[in-house]
């Protein structure tokens, strides 16, 4: 079993729908959740984080955590052209001193349909 | 404010060459770390790394593989006697500082390696 898995996709959605992009992970405790987008040849940029159950919104977007089910979602409303690309989920696990040293999923291609 | 420079952008190499990629980490970080991204794969960890200090290099290959952050300039990872499975995306990040749990990494714009 993957540590992080995402649903690789791709995903398919209209301009202007709501884009549900979904992130299960094995580490009951882990601790922080990231969600990075990606455009093709280019470096991950971070769009969100979240550390506690519930939701956390931040424009458009809205990042999930159900720590029970280890389960985080990211959803995009109002989907636009421009956020077709890759969306990585992160992880950092319980435990040690590198903070920094996270297991991402393998990313979801989205595209987003004029 | 700069962010996290990487050179190259793109590394040809030989079978059996060496590789030495490069990472400025942004400016106020002092924590660096390589991930590695294999076609149709997630991002990988493979070392972090603090200013004169290897900290955590359980993502690294036993072989082969070696990094270093020196207490002036960039950071170097090196890949000694390169095969054709090391052709892959090798991204730098930086953190600013290690013990929050609201740790955000800043990621470079990569080194394409491709092994010929």
């Amino acid at each position: 079993q993957k540590e992080v898995e995402q649903n690789s996709g791709p995903l398919s959605v209209p301009e202007g729908a709501i884009a549900s992009l979904n992130c299960t992970y094995s580490d009951r405790g882990s601790q922080s959740f990231f969600w990075y987008r990606q455009y093709s040849g280019k470096s991950p940029e971070l769009i969100m984080f979240i550390y506690s159950n519930g939701d956390k919104e931040d424009g458009r977007f809205t990042a999930q955590l159900n720590k029970a089910s280890q389960y985080v979602s990211l959803l995009i409303r109002d989907s636009q052209p421009s956020d077709s690309a890759t969306y990585l989920c992160a992880v950092r696990n319980a435990g040690g001193t590198s903070y920094g040293k996270l297991t991402f999923g393998q990313g979801t291609i989205l595209t987003v349909h004029p | 404010n700069a962010g996290v420079m990487q050179n190259p952008r793109h590394l040809v190499r030989r079978r059996g060459q060496e590789a030495r990629l490069r990472c400025s980490p942004m400016k106020g970080h002092s924590h660096v770390y390589w991930y590695r991204q294999l076609p149709e794969e997630g991002l990988k960890f493979m070392v972090y790394l603090q200013k004169e200090n290897i900290i955590d290099e359980s993502g690294m290959p036993k072989e082969r593989f070696s990094a270093e952050f020196p207490k002036e300039g960039p950071s170097i990872l090196r890949i000694q006697q390169v095969v054709r499975g090391d052709s892959a995306a090798y991204f730098c990040a930086s953190s600013p500082r290690s013990g929050a749990d609201n740790e955000k990494l800043f990621f470079g714009s990569g080194t394409q390696l491709s092994v010929l």
